[in-house]
């Protein structure tokens, strides 16, 4: 049971350029989700998509954009790295009233 | 806008004692409200997800109490172990599907 995926688990990115963080679940959940955790700040939604082919903007959407590939996938990628997008990253997914299931995050830094 | 407090942001016990962590939220037209863990360097796993309706959810040795018009929950955690040692996470979700997280109570139980 792998449960929801993403990779990298760690990546270190210079100022300005750009990366993808993958994300798949195999639990046929329609929500698929991309959280920021900050010290001091909690984790924070940047993204969401509650069925294939749907999008939104959570809290703090700007400097990212996501593509629901296809039920099981949820990308977010990052088109010109800044230093504050410094954060670890993690995707959910969800389907109904259950609770959220987390992958174990991606670690970036932005130098 | 939705506001979820945990307090203390940190907790040191011996084995043993029971213990209280404490969440507050601000708008009290919640859907639900879910407890989490997370150990250093994972994701987030669900422990407990009250519905609006219920006023509390059991699971072994961890209960959750909720009082919505009083914008509070409670999670009792009954025999503490070393085990229990991680940060416990408290999150609202409003009519929306969206989760709004605290920022966390770090627990230490030591031997």
């Amino acid at each position: 049971n792998a449960g929801v995926t993403q990779t990298p688990k760690f990546q270190v990115l210079k100022t300005g350029q750009s990366m993808t963080l993958q994300c798949a679940q195999d639990m046929n959940h329609n929500s698929m989700y991309w959280y920021r955790q900050d010290p001091g700040m909690g984790l924070r939604l940047i993204y969401y998509s509650a069925s294939e082919g749907t999008t939104d903007k959570g809290e703090v959407p700007n400097g990212y954009n996501v593509s629901r590939l296809n039920k099981r996938e949820f990308s977010l990628r990052l088109e010109s790295a800044a230093p504050s997008q410094t954060s670890v990253y993690f995707c959910a997914s969800s389907s109904g009233a259950q609770p959220q299931h987390f992958g174990d995050g991606t670690r970036l830094s932005i130098l | 806008k939705q506001e979820v407090t945990q307090i203390p942001a940190a907790l040191s016990v011996p084995e043993g004692e029971n213990l209280v962590l404490n969440c507050s939220f601000t708008d009290s037209a919640i859907y639900n409200l879910q407890w989490f863990r997370q150990d250093p360097g994972k994701g987030l796993t669900s422990l407990l997800l009250i519905q609006s309706s219920q006023r509390e959810q059991t699971s072994g040795r961890l209960n959750a109490s909720l009082d919505k018009s009083s914008g509070r929950s409670t999670l009792y955690i009954a025999a503490s172990q070393p085990g229990d040692s991680a940060t416990y996470l408290c999150a609202v979700e409003g009519n929306t599907d969206k989760l709004i997280f605290g920022t966390g109570t770090r627990l230490q139980v030591f031997p």
